[in-house]
């Protein structure tokens, strides 16, 4: 079965400085990669995926994510956090076989203080 | 533009009152799913349907019906619904690569 694990419940950074959500996940084979962030009162908005290729992936408002295989990791990363970034990020993950079920971790509440 | 509609976006119901939550689509995506989220549970998959007249159970079924008549709709049921069925729920379509969601419907059971 797949899992994905984000260890942090909250993680806290001041505007300006970088920031980073862990995700680390397991999957047969070859996994899809994803994260999600949810605005307050808001539905989820899908900010960038991992499908093959390289293994830095830009996504929406400035964040970007890295692949690691051997690490099964796929953390998500900013260089300048803004507090209009504080939200609830969700790492998600499914294997290359067909449509099938898209797990999602339990969240991790971003907060950058002014 | 592509969207997934959700409908009521708020309801608020008693224990045993059956209702049904609305899912449509206007991109002709084959598979579509429901999500519930709960606080520090993530999202988990409570159906889902791999093309019309085709559904199946997704992680937390129990208490759930839903139904794919027509291509685009995909609505969840709840025939008689209980308190620990509060929550936010979510419909899903879905290409090959990615998930769009709808804006989420909050229900309270009383």
């Amino acid at each position: 079965a797949q899992s994905v694990a984000q260890p942090e419940d909250q993680v806290n950074v001041a505007e300006g400085n970088p920031l980073t959500v862990k995700c680390t996940y397991s999957v047969s084979g070859n996994p899809y990669l994803f994260w999600y962030v949810q605005y307050p009162n808001r539905g989820l908005q899908f900010l960038l995926k991992y499908i093959t290729g390289d293994n830095l992936v830009k996504g929406s408002y400035g964040f970007e994510a890295e692949f690691n295989k051997s690490q099964t990791s796929f953390h998500l990363k900013k260089p300048s956090a803004l507090v209009s970034d504080s939200a609830l990020y969700f790492c998600a993950v499914r294997d290359k076989s067909g449509y099938s079920t898209l797990t999602f971790g339990k969240g991790t509440m971003l907060l950058v203080s002014p | 533009e592509a969207q997934v509609t959700q409908n009521p976006r708020y309801l608020i119901t008693v224990t045993g009152k059956k209702l049904t939550v609305t899912c449509s689509q206007n991109m002709n995506h084959e598979y579509m799913s429901w999500y519930r989220q709960d606080p520090g549970l993530g999202l988990r998959q409570i159906y889902y349907s791999m093309n019309v007249e085709v559904t199946d159970k997704g992680d937390v079924p129990e208490g759930y019906k839903v139904s794919r008549k027509e291509k685009r709709n995909f609505p969840l049921i709840l025939e008689s619904p209980s308190p620990n069925q509060t929550s936010l729920y979510f419909c899903a379509s879905s290409s090959f690569y990615e998930q769009y969601f709808g804006p989420g419907t909050r229900l309270t059971v009383t």
